[in-house]
């Protein structure tokens, strides 16, 4: 079966643009994580979804980041008025979270999206 | 909060030899989740292994294992005949388990591990 899927891989924008990160998880999967990886470091919590539900944002940086899992399925991770401290990896994760299911809550990671804004 | 220190941004092991990564980590919690990860240049990270807290037996997935000192607050990550496969950044990550559903991880800030032929 298919992994996590994240597109673009690479997206480039200029100051102040607008920018869109998709996020395809695994099918089934409930819940859903976004993190963000600065150049050599780890990756930091971003938000988090259960099925459509945004259960916690407390990562966001700023309101200008916002997340939305409409269905279930499908995320967007969406950045407005992008800065050039926005530069990182964006990457997606999501688990199967079935309760009493041991190991149901090992997250499985997309190839990230890299975001360089100029 | 939660933290998780990696103590060693790079390491490097000969070919079949055992290299073990450091982690420590400091939490108030009882109840939580340790994890390594290993994320290779293609940047899909991907689980090695992991450990409930409850669970004093040391997880072991085939070359890899732990070991795991709770009252230390260690966790840390031994790779066993090393191969040029597992070159990759490798961090160590907590989850609490006090908020079933809500799995976020919190990451060390990863140890380079290269591999010499």
């Amino acid at each position: 079966g298919a992994g996590v899927s994240q597109s673009p891989r690479y997206k480039v924008a200029k100051r102040g643009q607008d920018v869109a990160l998709r996020c395809d998880p695994i099918s089934g999967h409930v819940s859903l994580f976004w993190y963000q990886q600065a150049l050599g470091q780890g990756p930091e919590f971003l938000t988090y979804f259960q099925n459509e539900a945004q259960l916690d944002k407390s990562g966001l940086p700023s309101d200008r980041f916002f997340a939305e899992r409409p269905e279930g399925s499908v995320s967007t991770l969406k950045i407005q008025r992008t800065q050039q401290e926005d530069s990182a990896v964006y990457l997606c994760a999501s688990s199967l979270a079935v309760r009493g299911g041991r190991g149901t809550d090992t997250q499985y990671f997309g190839p990230g999206t890299r975001l360089t804004v100029l | 909060a939660q933290t998780v220190t990696q103590s060693q941004p790079e390491m490097s092991v000969q070919e079949a030899e055992t290299v073990t990564l450091s982690c420590t980590y400091d939490t108030s919690e009882s109840d939580y989740y340790l994890f390594w990860y290993k994320q290779p240049p293609s940047r899909q990270m991907i689980l090695v292994i992991r450990q409930e807290a409850y669970k004093q037996q040391n997880a072991t997935e085939n070359r890899f294992s732990v070991n795991f000192q709770k009252a230390a607050k260690s966790f840390s990550l031994k790779i066993s005949d090393s191969q040029l496969g597992d070159a990759a950044m490798y961090f160590c990550a907590y989850r609490s388990g006090a908020n079933f559903g809500n799995e976020k991880l919190t990451f060390g800030t990863g140890t380079r591990l290269t591999i010499i032929p």
